[in-house]
Order: C-alpha cells, then sequence, then structure tokens
C-alpha cells in the first residue's frame, strides 16, 4: 500500500480479554515502531523491529504485552488481559531503515477497555 | 537516558502572528532532533529533523527550529502563522548510537484564532 496500514481502526474490549492489534509497513521499510499516544501523555515508546528482531522492546509496560513481526513485514501487537488504563491510541510507524530516516505513521488503534 | 520537555501544552496564537514552541531535551550523549506534526484526523508527520551541521534548519509550511547544544533546546518556530497551522506538534530525540528509538514529547497544541 501507499501507507502505514493498522486495523482495526477501532476496538472496544472488555477488561480481562486479550486484544491482537495489527501494522502493515510501507513495502520495503525494515524498520517497525510501535507506540502508544494517550490523552496529554504525547507518544510513549513501546518496541521497534529492525527485519523481525526486536532489538528494544523496553517500553514495554509489563508481561501483558508482547509484539512480533514476522516476515519483515506485518506486525500484531498483542495486549493480554486488557485493564482499563491500556485504553489508548496504538501507532505503528515504519521506517527504511534505522539510520534515522524519518519515521511513517499510520492512523492508529483506538483501544477502549470497559 | 534520554528525555523530551515540551514546556506549553497549549499555545493559542493570532493568524499573521509569529510563534514559537518550546522543546528542550536531556541526554549524556549526542542526539538528534525532530519536530513533528499531528494535523487534526491524520497521522503524524515529520516537519523537520536535525542531525549534525548548520544549527538552523528549515522544514515543510516554513517552520524552522535551532539546535542550542549549550540550552539543550530545539526550538520551534514560524514568522508568521495561517490557521492551517493549527495541529498538535510532537518534539522528538534519538541518540546518535546505541538504540534506535525515538522518545517523544507531550505535545503541544497550537491553536490559530482568526
Amino acid at each position: 500500500g501507499a501507507g502505514v496500514s493498522q486495523s482495526p481502526s477501532n476496538k472496544v474490549t472488555e477488561k480481562g480479554k486479550d486484544v491482537e492489534l495489527r501494522c502493515d509497513p510501507i513495502s520495503g521499510h525494515t524498520a517497525l515502531y510501535w507506540y502508544r499516544q494517550s490523552l496529554g501523555q504525547g507518544l510513549e515508546f513501546l518496541i521497534y523491529f529492525q527485519g523481525n528482531s526486536a532489538p528494544d522492546k523496553s517500553g514495554l509496560p509489563s508481561d501483558r504485552f508482547s509484539a512480533e513481526r514476522t516476515g519483515g513485514s506485518v506486525s500484531t501487537l498483542t495486549i493480554q488481559r486488557t485493564q482499563q488504563e491500556d485504553s489508548a491510541v496504538y501507532l505503528c510507524a515504519s521506517s527504511p531503515s534505522l539510520s534515522n530516516e524519518k519515521l511513517f505513521f499510520g492512523s492508529g488503534t483506538q483501544l477502549s477497555v470497559l | 537516558a534520554q528525555s523530551v520537555t515540551q514546556l506549553d501544552s497549549q499555545v493559542p496564537v493570532f493568524e499573521e502572528a509569529p510563534v514559537e514552541l518550546r522543546c528542550n531535551y536531556s541526554s549524556s550523549v549526542s542526539v538528534y532532533l525532530f519536530w513533528y506534526v499531528q494535523y487534526p484526523n491524520q497521522g503524524l508527520q515529520l516537519l523537520l529533523k536535525y542531525l549534525s551541521g548548520s544549527t538552523l534548519v528549515k522544514g515543510i509550511n516554513g517552520f524552522e527550529a535551532e539546535f542550542n547544544k549549550s540550552q539543550t533546546s530545539f526550538h520551534l518556530r514560524k514568522p508568521s502563522v495561517h490557521i492551517s497551522d493549527t495541529a498538535e506538534y510532537f518534539c522528538a530525540v534519538t541518540v546518535t548510537s546505541g538504540t534506535y528509538k525515538y522518545i517523544f514529547g507531550t505535545g503541544t497544541r497550537l491553536k490559530v484564532l482568526a
């Protein structure tokens, strides 16, 4: 596609359920990032990938959060046993490489945990 | 670890007036600096970046920023704003070696008034 695609655009779930968020980066982009955007909190770094490897996953808030990337392309962010504090916009970005190129952001997934 | 502080959460300014959005960073090593803009209902896009060389960096839509190493600042300026500049602006930093994660500030909401 022309840009970074994220699905679903909106997700409403009940507390305690697991959710999967998907990111399709721009074709050929080897670097992929996940961020969480909460009101008044800015963008919180979660994890980044180079290819299928995650050199830095220091931003994942707890062991309920995990992410993987397959085929150097699609990435999924999984949140297990969701809590109300997980409610936020989850943003994905990709970049041609890790060498300080600009990030291309998707439109995000709005997650609401009831 | 590096961090970014955007001191102003909201900045109202009249159309055709100048504006400065402040950004200060903290890092024990050399950094690269970025400004991203998020227009209403759109994804984040790169406005400008400082990697090396001239400390005055020009970006899209008439914006510019100046890297000041002694003051650890990277303030964004525009001499004359338009209604269409109404958006949220994020400052970001990454270090020049080691991890490639980008740390974002909490954002400044610029509202241009007619």
